[in-house]
């Protein structure tokens, strides 16, 4: 299993560009999540999506979209990119038996994609 | 205050000796604790979880105060390879489908 991929690694923008952070898992979970985070910082949720077709804002999703049309698939897209974007953004996935997290819930993360904006 | 609070630290201690780091949470009904390790410019990974009556892993033990809204985590014998940054994750509410990070404890362990 490859786990949580993510692409690109790097990537360089100027303002007002946009582009799609992909990430895909291969563990069949049903949750999966985008973080950012920045330097110093902890990781901020920006999107969730609890399974194929359902997506729920976390607590900086302003200036990101997402969709989630498989199980394996979770886009996040950046429209308009912005200099307070610049970042590094982790994709995470785990499989979550109940509607809230349990202490056996782990969350396994995406090598993460390193994004300037300039 | 902060919803998981940690200190920054970096937390510098030689091979060999015990570092123990605490985090703070806001929030009494939280139900969900962990710790994960992040190595520098890489991804988060689980370390463990922690339970109730606390728990161990080899070198790692972590506790859970829930009258204090604190947990630690314990690491004896420490290793190079044990520096990294500590992040303490909390389920910051009941039926709550996401964790909270603090923004993570660092530690450089020198020969």
């Amino acid at each position: 299993n490859a786990g949580v991929t993510q692409t690109p690694k790097f990537r360089i923008l100027k303002i007002g560009q946009s582009m799609t952070l992909q990430c895909t898992q291969d563990m069949n979970h049903n949750y999966m999540y985008w973080y950012r985070q920045d330097p110093g910082m902890g990781l901020k949720l920006i999107y969730y999506s609890v399974g194929a077709g359902i997506t729920d804002k976390g607590e900086v999703p302003n200036g990101y979209n997402v969709s989630r049309s498989t199980t394996e698939d979770f886009p996040l897209r950046l429209e308009l990119a912005a200099p307070s974007q610049t970042s590094v953004y982790f994709c995470a996935s785990s499989l979550q038996r109940g509607t809230s997290v349990s202490r056996t819930d782990t969350q396994y993360f995406g090598p993460g994609t390193r994004l300037t904006v300039l | 205050r902060k919803e998981v609070e940690q200190d920054p630290g970096p937390f510098n201690v030689p091979e060999g000796a015990t570092v123990a780091f605490n985090c703070t949470y806001s929030n009494s009904a939280s139900q969900s604790f962990f710790w994960y390790r992040q190595d520098c410019r890489k991804e988060p990974k689980l370390l463990m979880s922690v339970y109730s009556s606390g728990n161990e892993d080899g070198r790692f033990t972590a506790q859970l105060n829930r009258a204090s809204q604190y947990i630690s985590l314990l690491i004896r014998d420490s290793k190079l390879s044990d520096s990294a940054t500590y992040l303490c994750v909390v389920n910051m509410n009941s039926g709550y489908s996401t964790l909270t990070f603090g923004k993570g404890t660092m530690l450089l362990v020198s020969p």
